[in-house]
């Protein structure tokens, strides 16, 4: 199967500062890579994602990017604010299933 | 639309109890999931349902066994629970294999 694998676990910022985390996949034909946010208690929320034969993908304050040759891809999000704090999760589709990071913690001091 | 709806929010198990949690979801997808999120673990998929009438192990079926009743409702359940299924279960929905998941709320079971 495919193994995604994410970091930082945690990250700290100042608000206004950029937030990036990685991700790597092990599987080439994994082909779709979405990434969700998190808040305490809540249900995972998609907030960008990206296929395999876009090498980056941009939203307001937030992109992603992917090297396929490397296989890995990572989450910008610049200009941050206090409600940016979430635990982030990357993942990796593969087929019918998702494989997903097992985290990070964001936490934007203001 | 009330999207990806899950039962019960809590529950508290002892280690031999079976329980079924139930999911549905209103957005006429076709393919739905569990998973099961433990601390520092991610989501990890339990069951899927590609289609209507179609179930497939993910990549940590033991001791879980699901229904997809309909089109709408997908069900997990554990025939005899142990304190190592204490987590939280997601429930999710996507309208194709590379689309969007919508997850429900979740339902927090421990076992003891």
């Amino acid at each position: 199967g495919e193994n995604v694998e994410q970091h930082p676990s945690t990250l700290s910022v100042q608000e206004g500062d950029s937030a990036v985390i990685k991700c790597t996949y092990s599987d080439s034909a994994s082909n779709y890579f979405p990434w969700y946010k998190q808040e305490l208690g809540k249900r995972p929320q998609l907030i960008i994602d990206i296929r395999s034969n876009v090498g980056e993908k941009k939203d307001q304050r937030i992109a992603v990017t992917l090297n396929k040759t490397a296989k890995h891809f990572s989450l910008h999000i610049t200009e941050t604010q206090p409600e940016d704090s979430a635990v982030y999760f990357c993942a990796a589709n593969h087929g019918n299933q998702f494989y997903f990071g097992t985290g990070t913690s964001l936490t934007v001091i203001p | 639309n009330a999207g990806v709806t899950q039962t019960p929010k809590f529950q508290v198990l002892k280690t031999g109890q079976s329980m079924t949690l139930q999911c549905a979801q209103d957005m006429n997808h076709n393919s739905m999931y569990w998973y099961r999120q433990d601390p520092g673990m991610g989501l990890r998929l339990i069951y899927y349902s590609a289609s209507e009438g179609t179930t497939d192990k993910g990549e940590v079926p033991n001791g879980y066994n699901v229904s997809r009743l309909n089109k709408r409702e997908f069900s997990l359940r554990l025939e005899s629970a142990a304190p190592s299924q204490t987590s939280v279960y997601f429930c999710a929905s996507s309208d194709y294999r590379e689309g969007e998941q919508y997850f429900g709320p979740g339902t927090r079971l421990t076992v003891t």
